[in-house]
């Protein structure tokens, strides 16, 4: 059974930086690509970037250039996300979603003082 | 960027009842490669979403058969043949073939 784990819900405080986690099982890591997806509350969802594990390489949503950093490590088949200098506009709910076949389970981050 | 306008934002249905979401695209979803991908999920409440149909009309593995996609090009739409309370939730249509990619903004089933 294909899973994503979610790290847990982050309160964070505006300029700061978050980095949450999304461990694989089920699946071989490096098969498939890892989205990453951004809901923000009473919104919609867009697309953050994308990070293929067996050749490194990411792309991004431009407007997320600058915002957002992709990482996995093959070793512990788990994906990250690091979101820099944070504002309350990134207040959202966060997914990694394994060729949007699979979801985790989401991280909500809040930023405030 | 690619826009995708569904339509209707809500619909209410009774059990049983067939309903279709329309999903358009501001610019044709065909790939270089002959594939169209353009992707159905459902978002119940509460929970993530989850992908009904993937390439316009295949069923990913384990959805009910009452769900079918259809379209091509600009224009798709998703059917529910009898919907059940299961099915309540947000469709979101979204494109896999042009970056970035992009989501339409939701149809919100809700029972009538």
């Amino acid at each position: 059974e294909v899973k994503l784990q979610q790290s847990g819900d982050e309160l964070v405080r505006p300029g700061a930086s978050v980095k949450m986690s999304c461990k694989a099982s089920g699946y071989t890591f490096t098969d498939y690509a890892m989205h990453w997806v951004k809901q923000s509350p009473g919104q919609g969802l867009e697309w953050i970037g994308t990070i293929i594990p067996l050749i490194d390489t990411t792309s991004y949503n431009q407007k997320f250039k600058g915002k957002a950093t992709l990482t996995a490590d093959k070793s512990s088949n788990t994906a990250y996300m690091e979101l820099s200098r944070l504002t309350s506009e990134d207040s959202a709910v966060y997914y990694c979603a394994w060729s949007f076949d699979y979801w985790g389970q989401g991280v909500m981050v809040t930023v405030s003082s | 960027d690619v826009v995708l306008t569904q339509t209707p934002p809500t619909l209410s249905a009774t059990i049983g009842q067939s309903v279709s979401i329309s999903c358009r695209s501001s610019q044709s979803l065909l790939d270089s490669d002959g594939d169209t991908y353009l992707n159905w999920l459902l978002q119940r409440p509460g929970q993530s979403p989850q992908l009904l149909i993937y390439s316009v009309s295949n069923l990913e593995s384990g959805v009910p058969n009452r769900f079918s996609g259809s379209g091509s090009e600009t224009d798709f739409t998703l059917k529910i043949s009898g919907v059940e309370a299961e099915d309540l939730g947000v469709y979101y249509c979204m494109q896999a073939t042009h970056a970035p990619y992009t989501f339409g903004a939701g149809t919100k089933l809700e029972l009538k």
